[in-house]
């Protein structure tokens, strides 16, 4: 069955830096999600990857998928506190997602 | 326009109790996914109806756990007798009919705890 491995579990990053969450599947993917989720509420849909080597970005987030479909990257530039929460990514097939990214933004 | 409503949002049983969770979908959307979460383990899929249908039941346990979605009316998850390890967020999802990659759309999600 597939998987999705998500790396780190956690990072506390100060405000401005940049940062970079990964997420690697066990299987070639059809296509990828990457979903927020805020404490105590359900996931935000963010951004959709589907073709080998694209990169969509929306305001400071920038989502990648490798050239081979089984590795995707999500890159915050200059992160701020609204930032903060859970990052994670989910399969096309929408049952499979990853264990998800902590991320706290320190100001 | 309402997005995907869950209801309630914060549910305590009884070990032995019923655990009945309501979900309606985003207007237009057929098709509803139900998932559990528990900390630092992700979001694991449970059922996946259509309108009377389901579709996918893989996730769900063999015993106490059921799943509806009747023509009218909200998707239903039902939990008999409950147990502790019961005890997490649900999650329902919704996306439109149709072919293609649509992204889901979460509710805030049921935290059930079991005493």
């Amino acid at each position: 069955s597939q998987e999705l491995e998500q790396s780190p579990q956690s990072l506390i990053v100060q405000e401005g830096k940049n940062l970079t969450i990964n997420c690697t599947s066990s299987k070639t993917l059809y296509g990828l999600y990457w979903y927020k989720q805020k404490y105590g509420e359900g996931l935000i849909f963010l951004m959709m990857l589907q073709k080998g080597g694209e990169e969509k970005s929306h305001e400071k987030i920038t989502a990648k998928l490798d050239e081979k479909k089984q590795q995707s990257s999500l890159h915050i530039t200059a992160s701020q506190p609204s930032h903060a929460g859970i990052y994670l990514c989910g399969a096309d097939n929408k049952l499979v997602f990853g264990a998800g990214t902590i991320l706290r933004v320190k100001s | 326009n309402a997005g995907v409503m869950q209801n309630p949002r914060h549910l305590v049983r009884r070990r032995g109790q019923e655990a009945r969770l309501r979900c309606s979908p985003m207007k237009g959307h057929s098709h509803v996914y139900w998932y559990r979460q528990l900390p630092e383990e992700g979001l694991k899929f449970m059922v996946y109806l259509q309108k009377e249908n389901i579709i996918d039941e893989s996730g769900m346990p063999k015993e106490r756990f059921s799943a509806e979605f009747p023509k009218e009316g909200p998707s239903i998850l039902r939990i008999q007798q409950v147990v502790r390890g019961d005890s997490a967020a649900y999650f329902c999802a919704s996306s439109p009919p149709g072919q293609g990659y649509s992204p889901l759309h979460f509710g805030n999600g049921t935290r059930l705890t079991v005493t």
